[in-house]
This record gives structure tokens, C-alpha cells and sequence, in this order.
């Protein structure tokens, strides 16, 4: 039962365009969620994160924004660039535990 | 960077037989993780440890061990290689309070033929 949820594995943006990356989640005990960004090859690295008491964080480019009532967070980029194109990968860290629970991943490709 | 590291980075084994992959930190973090990444699956957790000697199990821990006796090392052994454990398999490492971001080695490729 996956409980993170990116139901679109992948997308296609032109450069200068906003990307908006989708996560939803099935477990209300989950309280910080982070975004990573993967290159082909190496490992994943942390891009932005929320707690649960936020409905939006923002740095630089990136914002995320979490709708706890939906069970839906998203992640833009605005504006997107070709270094963009990764995978992205939203993960969640239930309550009281040091685990994360990770999506499947969107793969983002943005067209020069 | 955060310095971890991953050996071997590639590996081609045959069914039956024993893998240990090593991760190793030189960042003194307490909690250590262990992930495969499969098509289709995103990124699973195997085993994590939150300190020397303590460790704990993920979603898909089934035919996989871990130790950690050092807080630099922690250790993923397949017992006996099986095809379906053929992944790409990453190790990570997260701060030593409250909820942080992780930081990734750079995968272990594991082939079982």
C-alpha cells in the first residue's frame, strides 16, 4: 500500500514556465515532508521540506506548498530551467519516528 | 558535501551467494539508512539505525541484514543474492536532532544473476 503518492512519473515544461510537482499521501500521522531532486547516477539530494504547522515554505525557485485537509502537497519551480530536468521524489516522515516514506518519483524534463 | 561513501559502487553477483555493501560517513550522524530504488517503486527502506548496534526494519526488509558496530559503518548483507534483489541501492545519513533532511551516497549498482 503506497502511502506517498506521485501519480504523474513524469512531465514536460519549456523553459522560463512554472513546474508543478504533485504528492499525495494517505496517512494523517505523517508531520514533515521533504522534496529531493535526483541527477541519472547519483544519489538524491535534498531540495526544499514543510512541516506539517506551514502551509507553504519558500527558497529561492522552489516553494512547496501543503494542503493538510486534501493530503496534498506540491512542489513549483518557478522559473524552470533546463538543469531542472531530474527526478523528483517527495518523502514523508511519520510522527515520532526517524523513518521517511518516499513516492515513486516524477521524472521533469524542461525543454530548452 | 556531506561525506559519505558507498563500495562497492558496482557489483555482479550470482544467485546464492552472500553480498555485503558497506556505507560509510564521516559526518558523526547518528541515524543511518539504507534504500533500494527500483522502476515503478521510487525509493524503499530496507534498514535504519539510530546508533551503534541499533537498527531497525523498513518496508522491504526480507532477505536483507544490516549491522552497525562503528557510527561510521553500517552494513547491508544479502545472505543469499537473489534475482529480485537486483536494485540500485542507496545509503543515507540525517542530522542528529529532530527531523532532517537526509544526505545520499552516490548508489551501490547490484546485479544478480
Amino acid at each position: 500500500d503506497q502511502q506517498v503518492k506521485q501519480n504523474s512519473p513524469s512531465l514536460s515544461v519549456q523553459e522560463g514556465r512554472i513546474s508543478i510537482l504533485n504528492c499525495d499521501y494517505t496517512n494523517s500521522m505523517f508531520d514533515y515532508f521533504l522534496w529531493y531532486k535526483k541527477y541519472p547516477a547519483e544519489g538524491p539530494t535534498f531540495l526544499i521540506s514543510i512541516s506539517s504547522i506551514k502551509d507553504k515554505n519558500e527558497d529561492g525557485r522552489f516553494t512547496v506548498f501543503l494542503n493538510k485537509s486534501a493530503k496534498h502537497l506540491s512542489l513549483h519551480i518557478v522559473p524552470s530551467q533546463p538543469g531542472d530536468s531530474a527526478v523528483y521524489f517527495c518523502a514523508a516522515n511519520p510522527s515520532g519516528t526517524y523513518k521517511y516514506i518516499f513516492g515513486t518519483g516524477t521524472r521533469l524534463k524542461v525543454l530548452a | 558535501d556531506a561525506g559519505i561513501t558507498q563500495s562497492p559502487r558496482h557489483k555482479v553477483t550470482e544467485t546464492g551467494t552472500p553480498v555485503t555493501l558497506r556505507c560509510h560517513q564521516t559526518e558523526n550522524h547518528r541515524y543511518m539508512y539504507w534504500y533500494r530504488q527500483d522502476p515503478g517503486h521510487g525509493l524503499r527502506l530496507i534498514h535504519y539505525s539510530y546508533g551503534v548496534k541499533d537498527t531497525d526494519k523498513g518496508e522491504v526488509s526480507d532477505g536483507y541484514s544490516v549491522s552497525r558496530s562503528k557510527t561510521e559503518d553500517f552494513l547491508l548483507t544479502l545472505e543469499s543474492a537473489t534475482s529480485s534483489q537486483t536494485s540500485v541501492y542507496f545509503c543515507a545519513i540525517s542530522g542528529p536532532a529532530g527531523v532532517n533532511e537526509q544526505f545520499f551516497g552516490p548508489g551501490t549498482r547490484l546485479t544478480v544473476l
